[in-house]
């Protein structure tokens, strides 16, 4: 079956611009998270979608990175102005219900965003 | 504050075993996970422990220790595709993981 899937692969941007990541869940899964992982590191925890609803979005750095999940399956992560310090890969996972308690997350391939 | 330590890197040899430690200190606890990332991809899930004790897997076995809040992942019979990075994650109370900064293995033949 399909895994999770995130689109663009790669994307690279200039200081200042806008950008859109995309992620595409396993289908049934109901939990989203989103991460960025700098080399070398640990994934950083950024936001998680329980459905359509932001259950916990503690882990934004700032008010540039917002998220979205309309419909309770794709999920857009949105980074405004960017700036060098945001080049990582950000990486989605999703899993079938956080609610439920202990679930394992399943990883997309990634973005790498590049900001020159 | 919640923390995850492990190695930055360890070296072995093929055919060989090699253990991979972890120490966790989160806010409350669900259970700790191992997963398996190679270079430029994606991380996958290898092993979840909440119970103390030794979980076999084939060649990898994930070990847990509560009180001393201390896993460890062994793998046997290295193979060279082994070589990659092993991340520890606990889950705290809240279902979230706090991720460890990573242990890269590298295989010697």
């Amino acid at each position: 079956g399909a895994g999770v899937s995130q689109t663009p692969s790669n994307k690279v941007t200039e200081k200042g611009k806008y950008v859109e990541l995309r992620c595409d869940p396993i289908s049934g899964h109901t939990a989203l998270y989103w991460y960025r992982q700098s080399l070398g590191q640990g994934p950083e925890f950024l936001i998680y979608f329980q459905g359509t609803g932001a259950a916990d979005d503690s882990g934004l750095p700032n008010d540039r990175f917002f998220a979205v999940r309309p419909e309770g399956s794709v999920s857009t992560l949105k980074i405004q102005r960017t700036e060098r310090g945001d080049s990582a890969v950000y990486l989605c996972a999703s899993s079938l219900s956080v609610i439920a308690g202990v679930d394992t997350q399943y990883f997309g391939p990634g973005t790498r965003l590049t900001v020159l | 504050g919640q923390n995850i330590d492990q190695p930055t890197e360890m070296t072995a040899t093929e055919g060989a075993i090699v253990q991979i430690n972890c120490t966790y200190q989160t806010s409350g606890f669900n259970g700790l996970f191992w997963y398996q990332q190679h270079a430029g991809e994606a991380p996958t899930f290898l092993s979840y422990n909440v119970l103390d004790g030794l979980e076999e897997k084939g060649r990898f076995s994930s070990f847990l220790s509560r009180s001393k809040g201390y896993s460890y992942l062994l793998l046997k019979e290295l193979q060279m595709k082994d070589s990659a990075s092993y991340l520890c994650a606990a889950m705290d109370s809240n279902y979230q993981l706090i991720w460890g900064a990573g242990t890269k293995l590298i295989i010697k033949p």
